[in-house]
């Protein structure tokens, strides 16, 4: 496609279940980013691919959050035992490479009741 | 670590006016900054990037200083529209990729 494609676009769940959040980056994009933004934050940052590979994960909330990329392409970020301040937009970036301008998807709102 | 500070009080400019919003970074002077927009509902839209060895990036009506001394970067739009009221991002690149962002300043435009 011609941008960066996130779905859904939004997701209520209840406190507890698993989520599964999609990105379909630009294709020839070798860098993806993960980010989650709170209502008037900036955008923190959770992990990056270059390719399929996450050479760090430390900005991962805790243990309950997992991404992997797969084919170069697209790439998923897994909730498990959602918590109610897990509750953000996540946005996901591709760019050519990782020293190159990101293109935003816009973002799956999650909620947790 | 690394923090950016933008102002968190919306801007309020008038049309035709340059709208000029501030970005301050506390340690080490970053390889380069940038510069994004963010409508409501929406994913941050790249706008302008500036490297540490230039002092200065124009596009079409908008302008980027870097200022390595203040630890600033300034974003000027000129002949500013109501259009182009939005939530205006820095981001700075840490040493592993990392962009590194600010909360963002809103600018709002009055016809």
């Amino acid at each position: 496609g011609a941008g960066v494609s996130q779905s859904p676009s939004n997701k209520v769940t209840e406190k507890g279940k698993d989520v599964e959040l999609r990105c379909d980056p630009i294709s020839g994009h070798t860098a993806l980013y993960w980010y989650r933004q709170s209502l008037g934050q900036g955008l923190e940052f959770l992990i990056y691919f270059q390719g399929n590979s996450a050479p760090d994960k430390s900005g991962l909330p805790s243990d309950r959050f997992s991404a992997e990329r797969t084919g170069g392409s697209v790439s998923t970020l897994t909730i498990q035992r959602t918590q109610q301040e897990d509750s953000a937009v996540y946005l996901c970036a591709s760019s050519f490479d990782l020293y190159q301008p990101q293109h935003f998807g816009d973002g799956t709102r999650l909620s947790i009741l | 670590s690394q923090k950016i500070e933008q102002n968190s009080e919306a801007l309020n400019i008038q049309e035709g006016k340059t709208a000029t919003l501030t970005c301050n970074y506390t340690n080490y002077s970053p390889a380069y900054l940038q510069w994004y927009r963010q409508d409501p509902g929406r994913g941050p839209v790249f706008l302008l990037l500036i490297r540490e060895n230039e002092k200065e990036k124009r596009k079409e009506r908008l302008k980027v200083t870097f200022d390595t001394t203040l630890k600033q970067s300034l974003f000027h739009i000129t002949a500013s529209q109501p259009a182009d009221s939005a939530t205006y991002l820095c981001a700075l690149v840490e040493s592993n990729y990392q962009l590194i962002w600010g909360a963002g300043t809103k600018l709002i435009i009055k016809p």
